[in-house]
């Protein structure tokens, strides 16, 4: 069966520092791949998806990047952390089956504060 | 464009009463519909979803919902609340290239003794 790993589960980080978040998926293969973030008191939004290797597609310009080195992890980084960065990460994963529409399963997530 | 609207903020029943969850969708098409659920600091399940077959669909934990077309509405219902069920729901479409998701805003749903 299929598993999603985030970590780290949580985060307490100063303004200006560095930012890695890592996850990786099990038990599939070519996965598409997505990071969303969720505001306190708000719904989901779509930061960055993947459909392959290498491949980044970015929904929000902002101070944050992904990298997809290998085919069932996904890393979010930034280089300088904002305030407005705190937030609860989750990534998620969909079978790739071109055009049909699949589910996507979310990690357990990783609740970031910064300072 | 394809929205979603979540009508209630929040929703707070009885436990043992009926549970009603309301979602409706827009979209130049039938887009796939979900609801997942997410307990405080936890990542989100699905609980369900909907993807052209059956217009009734049923979920884990006692969960359905059923899809209508003529209302555009994707309504979240169970017959008699537990208080393991309080949690924020999220109503969800999926559509497009790349499996784009597009989010309500959630119902916090309250389960009271």
């Amino acid at each position: 069966s299929q598993t999603i790993h985030q970590w780290p589960a949580t985060l307490v980080q100063p303004v200006g520092s560095p930012l890695s978040l890592e996850c990786t998926v099990e038990g599939t293969s070519n996965p598409n791949l997505y990071w969303y973030r969720q505001a306190a008191g708000r719904g989901l939004q779509l930061l960055f998806y993947s459909v392959g290797i290498g491949q980044i597609s970015s929904e929000v310009p902002q101070n944050l990047s992904a990298s997809r080195p290998q085919d069932r992890q996904f890393i979010l980084s930034s280089k300088k952390l904002l305030l407005s960065d705190s937030g609860f990460y989750l990534c998620a994963w969909s079978v790739s089956r071109g055009l049909s529409q699949e589910t996507q399963y979310f990690g357990p997530g990783t609740r970031l504060l910064v300072l | 464009a394809q929205s979603v609207t979540q009508l209630d903020s929040h929703v707070s029943v009885s436990e043992g009463t009926p549970v009603l969850l309301r979602c409706n969708y827009s979209s130049s098409y039938s887009p796939s519909l979900f609801w997942y659920v997410q307990h405080p600091n936890k990542g989100l399940q699905l609980l369900l979803k909907y993807t052209s077959a059956a217009t009734l669909v049923k979920g884990i934990n006692g969960f359905e919902a059923e899809f209508k077309k003529s209302e555009t509405s994707f309504h979240l219902t169970k017959p008699s609340a537990h208080m393991s069920d309080a949690a924020e729901y999220f109503c969800v479409a999926l559509t497009g290239t790349a499996s784009k998701l597009t989010f309500g805003t959630g119902t916090r749903l309250q389960v009271t003794l």
